[in-house]
């Protein structure tokens, strides 16, 4: 049973426009959803996180938004770049169980010049 | 301050062999996770130690095996390997802060003929 469904599985975006990676997850115990970028040949690096009591979390061009009732997330990555051009990875784990971390299938971001 | 290593990078085995593979988190991380990330299934959980014990485990045969030392550093050791096993073997510390977030390692390419 997959408790992490993300979406698109690639995403094609011009630079300076804006991508859109949706989260959704089942299990309600669950209380830190990060995002993780990876590069080819890389381990995944944290990029930016969010606890279900705020509703959206912004860090320089990207932001979270988050849907406690619906029980999804995304992330919007403004102005991108081709430098953006990476996997993404959503996340969600329970605080005390940060090393058992659930996954999403990941996106594939290309942003064209 | 130095990131998580993995070694080796790079390894070739056949089917039946066994492979173990090294990890050594940031300084000051007591939990040590891994996960087995493939293009089909994206990141899997298999285990994590804390404090040289087991504390979590994934829905993973009895052939993937782990343990980890006083001075946190983690191996993980996969035995009979089988063609399906290839996959890049990733390793993450984490901090006793609880706060989440996972570094991740550069992970171990293994590669099953």
């Amino acid at each position: 049973q997959q408790q992490v469904k993300q979406s698109p599985q690639s995403l094609i975006v011009q630079k300076g426009g804006i991508s859109i990676i949706n989260c959704a997850y089942e299990n309600t115990a669950f209380d830190y959803f990060p995002w993780y970028q990876q590069f080819p040949g890389k381990g995944p690096a944290l990029l930016i996180a969010i606890r279900p009591d705020v509703s959206e979390k912004k860090e320089g061009r990207f932001t979270i938004s988050f849907n406690k009732s619906a029980k999804q997330f995304s992330l919007h990555i403004m102005d991108s770049q081709p430098g953006d051009s990476a996997t993404y990875f959503c996340a969600a784990s329970w605080n005390t169980n940060a090393g058992k971390s659930t996954f999403g299938d990941g996106t594939t971001l290309t942003v064209k010049p | 301050k130095a990131g998580v290593t993995q070694t080796p990078r790079y390894l070739i085995k056949t089917r039946g062999q066994q492979v173990t593979l090294s990890c050594s988190p940031i300084s000051g991380h007591r939990s040590v996770s891994w996960y087995q990330q493939t293009p089909g299934q994206g990141l899997q959980f298999l285990f994590e130690y804390f404090s040289e014990t087991q504390r979590n485990k994934g829905n993973f045969p009895g052939r993937f095996s782990g343990r980890q030392f006083s001075n946190s550093r983690s191996e993980m050791n996969v035995s009979t390997l089988e063609l399906g096993d290839s996959a890049l073997y990733l390793c993450a510390s984490s901090s006793t802060a609880n706060t989440g977030e996972l570094f991740f390692g550069e992970g171990s390419r293994l590669t099953v003929l």
